[in-house]
């Protein structure tokens, strides 16, 4: 079945250490991205990619960064540097091609930082 | 940039009743999509509706329905007929018209949580 898979679907780590999580998709989709979710704050962009090699930063950048090598795949790792990266993350593609397409999302990954 | 705004965080409808959840827009552009997604308490996102400025006729997914009002920026879901299946989070979200060599933004509103009583 085609779909966005998230792994792992929780994660916990010490503060000071990078942690990167997965999202794979095999819908053949050119455009990706990362969000982050806070209770009260919706959903805030990281990144996104619309083809391999190549990817912006979002409204919330700072502290995290993501790699685009292949079309399948689109990691993200959040650095010490992240403040506070205890949340929800959220990874998200959609065909580039296809305007009116909606983004689909995988099953997200819950973030704590102890 | 563009911003979405959802000035409800919560509201309550009662079963098979109707009810209307509002999202505001900010933006200069002329062309562009906007979407309605629903997440419920398994946090999976789910697409509910979606409107393309371009069209004047207000999108219709079963009980699902929006009003469009390009010149004020916003774009309302009802919800009809309410059902316990449809108490979740929703979030309205505005995608930028596509340009060439770039993705293009979805942005996101706070959310609105909906309670659905018997």
């Amino acid at each position: 079945d085609g779909g966005i898979t998230q792994s792992p679907k929780y994660l916990f780590r010490k503060e000071g250490q990078n942690v990167t999580l997965s999202c794979e998709q095999n819908l053949n989709h050119d455009a990706m991205y990362w969000y982050r979710q806070d209770p009260g704050q919706g959903l805030r962009l990281i990144y996104y990619s619309q083809i391999v090699n190549d990817f912006q930063k979002g409204d919330i950048a700072e502290g995290y960064s993501v790699s685009r090598e292949k079309k399948e795949s689109f990691p993200l790792t959040v650095t010490s540097a992240q403040k506070n990266p205890t949340a929800f993350y959220l990874c998200a593609s959609r065909p580039n091609g296809e305007w009116g397409t909606e983004a689909f999302f995988g099953q997200g990954t819950r973030l704590t930082v102890v | 940039a563009q911003t979405v705004t959802q000035s409800q965080p919560e509201m309550s409808v009662q079963e098979a009743e109707t009810v209307t959840l509002s999202c505001t827009y900010d933006t200069s552009e002329s062309d562009y999509y906007l979407f309605w997604y629903k997440q419920p308490p398994s946090r999976q996102m789910i697409l509910v509706i979606r409107q393309e400025a371009y069209k004047q006729q207000n999108a219709t997914e079963n009980r699902f329905s929006v009003n469009f009002q390009k010149a004020a920026k916003s774009f309302s879901l009802k919800i009809s007929d309410s059902q316990l299946g449809d108490a979740a989070m929703y979030f309205c979200a505005y995608r930028s018209w596509p340009s060439t060599g770039t993705a293009s933004k979805l942005t996101f509103g706070t959310g609105t949580r909906l309670q659905v009583t018997l």
